[in-house]
C-alpha cells in the first residue's frame, strides 16, 4: 500500500496570506488527523476528520480549518498567516477504531 | 496543562548500552500508549504500543513498560545502535482515539 502523502512538501508565504495543505491517507483509512510541530515542541494536535466530519479538535484559533472529502483526502487551511505559524505540518491516517496512526512526510511551512 | 510529559529533552547513550526513555501522564482515562520515532525531515514512525491492561510489551530490541499507579511509562532499547539516534515521542489516547503527545526526547547514540 502507498503511504500517506502530503503536498506540497515545502512552502514559503508572507504574513497575512493564506495557505492550503493537502493530505492523501493510506487507502482504506477513513480517519485523518493534522498536527503542528515547531522546534522544541511536541506534536500539537490540530483536528481529526472521520468520514468527512470533524471528530476532534485541538486548541488552535479559528484561522486553522480543515475539511475531508468523500475519498478521505483532507485539506488544511490557515488564513491570515502569522510568523508563529512557521512549522512542520504533519498529517496522519488511521483505520477505523485504532490508535495507531501512520504519518506523512509533512509540509514545511515558512512564514516571512 | 500538559497531560503527557517527557521531561528529558535529550539523552546521550553509548552504542551497545541500554537507552531508557521516560514518559509521565496525568490523565487516568488514558488506556493506550504509543511510542513513535522521528528522524529529521520525516514524519514520525510508529514503534511500539501498550494497552493499559498490560504492564510490558516487547518487540525485538524495544520494550515498553507501563506503571499505571505511577502514571509512568518507559521505552527500553537494548542494545542501542547508531540508527536509533532520533527523536522519540510518547503518545497516549483515551476512548475517543485522540492522541495526546509528549514534547519528545532526542536520543543520541555515541559510537
Amino acid at each position: 500500500k502507498a503511504g500517506v502523502t502530503q503536498t506540497p512538501r515545502y512552502l514559503i508565504k508572507t504574513r497575512g496570506q493564506q495557505v492550503t495543505l493537502s493530505c492523501s491517507p493510506i487507502s482504506g483509512h477513513r480517519s485523518v488527523s493534522w498536527y503542528q510541530q515547531t522546534p522544541g515542541q511536541g506534536l500539537q494536535f490540530l483536528f481529526e476528520y472521520f468520514s468527512e466530519t470533524q471528530r476532534n479538535k485541538g486548541n488552535f484559533p479559528g484561522r486553522f480549518s480543515g475539511r475531508q472529502f468523500s475519498n478521505s483526502r483532507s485539506e488544511m487551511n490557515v488564513s491570515t498567516l502569522e510568523l508563529g505559524d512557521s512549522a512542520l505540518y504533519l498529517c496522519a491516517s488511521s483505520s477505523e477504531n485504532t490508535d495507531t496512526q501512520y504519518f506523512g512526510p509533512g509540509t514545511r511551512l515558512t512564514v516571512l | 496543562d500538559q497531560q503527557v510529559k517527557q521531561n528529558s529533552p535529550s539523552l546521550s547513550v553509548q552504542e551497545g548500552r541500554i537507552s531508557i526513555l521516560n514518559c509521565d501522564y496525568t490523565n487516568s482515562m488514558f488506556d493506550y500508549f504509543l511510542w513513535y520515532k522521528k528522524y529529521p525531515a520525516e514524519g514520525p514512525t510508529f514503534l511500539i504500543s501498550i494497552s493499559s491492561i498490560k504492564d510490558k510489551n516487547e518487540d525485538g530490541r524495544f520494550t515498553v513498560f507501563l506503571n499505571k499507579s505511577a502514571k509512568h511509562l518507559s521505552l527500553h532499547i537494548v542494545p542501542s545502535q547508531p540508527g536509533d539516534s532520533a527523536v522519540y515521542f510518547c503518545a497516549a489516547s483515551d476512548s475517543n482515539y485522540q492522541l495526546i503527545w509528549g514534547a519528545g526526547t532526542k536520543l543520541i547514540i555515541k559510537p
